[in-house]
């Protein structure tokens, strides 16, 4: 079945740091690929996403890159700031049924 | 976009009790709902798939007598949590696709059950 794996946190970065979060996939087909942010005691909030090989979903600063040839998408950010702090989610869509898999979270912490 | 909208956000319930969570598409019409739970820094997991006019296809693992979904139109599913104990404590959120396709799915605030 579909899977998603994603780097293990939690991740501790100082304000204007440069951040990294990696995720790779395994999925029959063609999934979309999304990344979602939680904040404390709320629900999921789409990030960004790419539909489909080579696309570079992007969002506050945030991107990420569908690569087919690694099975990646690899979400970036070029400097952090504190309200980036919270509970990050790579997750893929079956084209076909329409559910979601997802990656186990990485909690972000962003210092002052 | 497309707007999902989860009530309540919050209920605390006594054991024994059932609590119904509500999840709405508000401004699209979506024949397939999805219903996940997470545990506590966790990620989140798929309990069922509700589809509009027919029975929820549930997940393995999880129990259809104890968690019934329903979904009686295009706008509307339901989960209610029957006879509820403290292990039922945890966030659950529900997310709609919508009906002409597209792989994205919109997901509601979610609903944070205490059961005590």
């Amino acid at each position: 079945g579909d899977s998603v794996t994603q780097m293990e946190g939690p991740v501790t970065l100082s304000e204007e740091a440069f951040l990294t979060i990696n995720c790779t996939y395994t999925a029959t087909g063609y999934p979309s690929l999304f990344w979602y942010v939680q904040y404390p005691g709320e629900g999921l909030q789409l990030l960004l996403k790419a539909t489909k090989a080579d696309d570079k979903g992007s969002n506050k600063g945030f991107e990420a890159t569908y690569r087919k040839e690694t099975t990646s998408f690899h979400l970036e950010k070029g400097s952090v700031q504190v309200s980036d702090s919270a509970v990050y989610f790579c997750a893929l869509s079956d084209g076909n049924a329409g559910k979601s898999t997802f990656g186990d979270g990485t909690t972000l912490t962003v210092k002052p | 976009g497309a707007v999902v909208s989860q009530h309540p956000s919050r209920v605390i319930c006594k054991s024994g009790t059932s609590v119904k969570i509500e999840c709405r598409s508000l401004d699209f019409q979506a024949t397939t709902m999805f219903w996940y739970r997470q545990f506590p820094k966790q990620s989140l997991m798929l309990m069922a798939t509700s589809n509009e006019g027919s029975k929820a296809t549930y997940e393995q693992g999880v129990e259809k007598d104890k968690f019934l979904i329903n979904h009686a139109s295009l706008t509307l599913s339901t989960l209610t949590v029957t006879s509820a104990h403290p292990e039922d404590s945890s966030f659950y959120i529900c997310s709609a696709r919508l009906r002409l396709g597209g792989n994205e799915a919109f997901f509601g605030q979610g609903t944070r059950l205490t059961v005590v």
